[in-house]
């Protein structure tokens, strides 16, 4: 099945630590892209990313960081840095980096810090 | 920053109704975008308008816009408790090629 694939489904981290979100897509799209969802605050872009070894900075990069090492994977490292970790985190991924194409969502990591 | 705002907040129907969910935007957008999310899940993609176009359908669901208001309507025909899930609007605008979201429209229709 083609499809895009967060792992874990929820995370538990201690203060300090930091974290990694895994994002995989199937679906040879070139864009990808992290969010995270706080309650009544809908969607806001952490990093994206349009092509293998070349991500930029969202909204609300700071405390987080990237890598897209392969056309598959964008992983999302949560550091210490972050002062209010604990959200829905979601990954999703478009065939190019238009815009007239849908974005495609992963099922979501829940983090909760401890 | 958020573009689209949903209204309203939430919305509460009986199977079988019609529920309508509208999006308002500050700037000119190349296309409008509608998703849904269920809970605890991740969004799902269901109709694109584009800034040239007034009016589209899949399904159940008709989806207008209107950019001299600066505006879109989702319409979902003969609503099923399936359909709970909220709602969200995501415009695309200038260069940027990245949706922005609002916060969304909770909808629950019971059985």
């Amino acid at each position: 099945d083609g499809g895009i694939t967060q792992s874990p489904k929820y995370l538990f981290r201690k203060e300090g630590q930091n974290v990694t979100l895994s994002c995989e897509q199937n679906l040879n799209h070139d864009a990808m892209y992290w969010y995270r969802q706080d309650p009544g605050q809908g969607l806001r872009l952490i990093y994206y990313s349009q092509i293998v070894n070349d991500f930029q900075k969202g909204d609300i990069a700071e405390g987080y960081s990237v890598s897209r090492e392969k056309k598959e994977s964008f992983p999302l490292t949560v550091t210490s840095a972050q002062k209010n970790p604990t959200a829905f985190y979601l990954c999703a991924s478009s065939n190019s980096g238009r815009g007239y194409n849908e974005q495609f969502f992963g099922p979501g990591t829940r983090l909760t810090v401890l | 920053s958020q573009q689209g705002e949903e209204d309203p907040q939430a919305l509460s129907i009986q199977e079988g109704e019609n529920a309508t969910m509208n999006c308002s935007y500050k700037t000119s957008i190349n296309n409008l975008q509608w998703y849904r999310q269920n809970s605890g899940r991740g969004l799902v993609h269901l109709i694109l308008i584009r800034s040239n176009e007034r009016e589209k359908h899949s399904g159940r669901l008709r989806v207008t816009l209107d950019t001299s208001k600066k505006s879109s309507s989702l319409l979902i025909t003969a609503s099923r408790a399936a359909d709970t899930a909220s709602y969200f609007c995501a415009t695309v605008s200038g260069g940027s090629y990245i949706p922005t979201f609002g916060r969304g429209t909770s909808l629950i229709v019971h059985p």
